[in-house]
């Protein structure tokens, strides 16, 4: 079966202690993202990865990071968290025409 | 560089009524389409997708969308709603051809009442 797996589904943490929240997928694409989503601003886009070793900023990356050293991961790294990071987020990844998300991951960072 | 705009933020329709959730782009190539359901404290699914061909694009859950490029909107309709089917609806654009970055809109919450 095509899937986005996502851990932590969710996860509450302090100001500044480092995190990753890890993504797969098995459906050997190369395009991968990371959104978040925040009442009343629909989904945005922190980072994507056009293949092993290539990504690049999305609409709202401060604060995030993200490496791509194999295909199927895509790991999203807070190093030093802080409050306004609390959101939902999802990983994606493209096929042809078509996202497919992971189930997300409730973040709350006080 | 390409936008959405969802100007619903909440559509509230009563059970068996037909519903129109309305999206508008912005794009200066040609694009693909999309809508994605999300219900409570789930994860987002596709409804249907226009990526070429008929305009008129027929998805899950008897969900349809029309694709009218002089008007730059992809309107998803529904001729008679269940209480099923209340959640957020996300439409999306993406430039059309390689892997180009996705835009999303607000999303627009339908509440089906009884």
């Amino acid at each position: 079966e095509a899937q986005v797996t996502q851990n932590p589904r969710y996860l509450i943490t302090v100001t500044g202690k480092k995190l990753t929240v890890t993504c797969s997928q098995n459906m050997n694409h190369e395009y991968m993202s990371w959104y978040r989503q925040d009442p009343g601003l629909g989904l945005r886009q922190i980072y994507y990865s056009m293949n092993v070793e290539v990504t690049d900023k999305g609409d709202v990356p401060e604060g995030y990071k993200v490496s791509r050293k194999e295909k199927r991961n895509f790991p999203l790294i807070l190093e030093s968290p802080s409050p306004n990071q609390t959101s939902l987020y999802f990983c994606a990844s493209r096929g042809y025409g078509e996202q497919y998300f992971g189930p997300g991951t409730r973040l709350t960072v006080t | 560089a390409q936008s959405v705009t969802q100007l619903d933020s909440q559509v509230p329709v009563f059970e068996e009524a037909p519903v129109e959730l309305r999206c508008n782009y912005s794009s200066s190539v040609s694009v693909y389409l999309f809508w994605y359901v999300q219900y409570p404290n789930q994860g987002l699914q596709l409804l249907l997708k226009y990526l070429s061909g008929s305009t008129l694009v027929k998805g899950i859950n008897g969900f349809e969308a029309e694709f009218n490029k002089s008007q730059t909107s992809f309107h998803l309709r529904k001729p008679s709603v269940h209480i099923s089917d209340t959640a957020e609806y996300f439409c999306a654009v993406t430039n059309s051809g390689g892997y180009q970055k996705v835009t999303f809109g607000t999303g627009t919450k339908l509440q089906v009442i009884p």
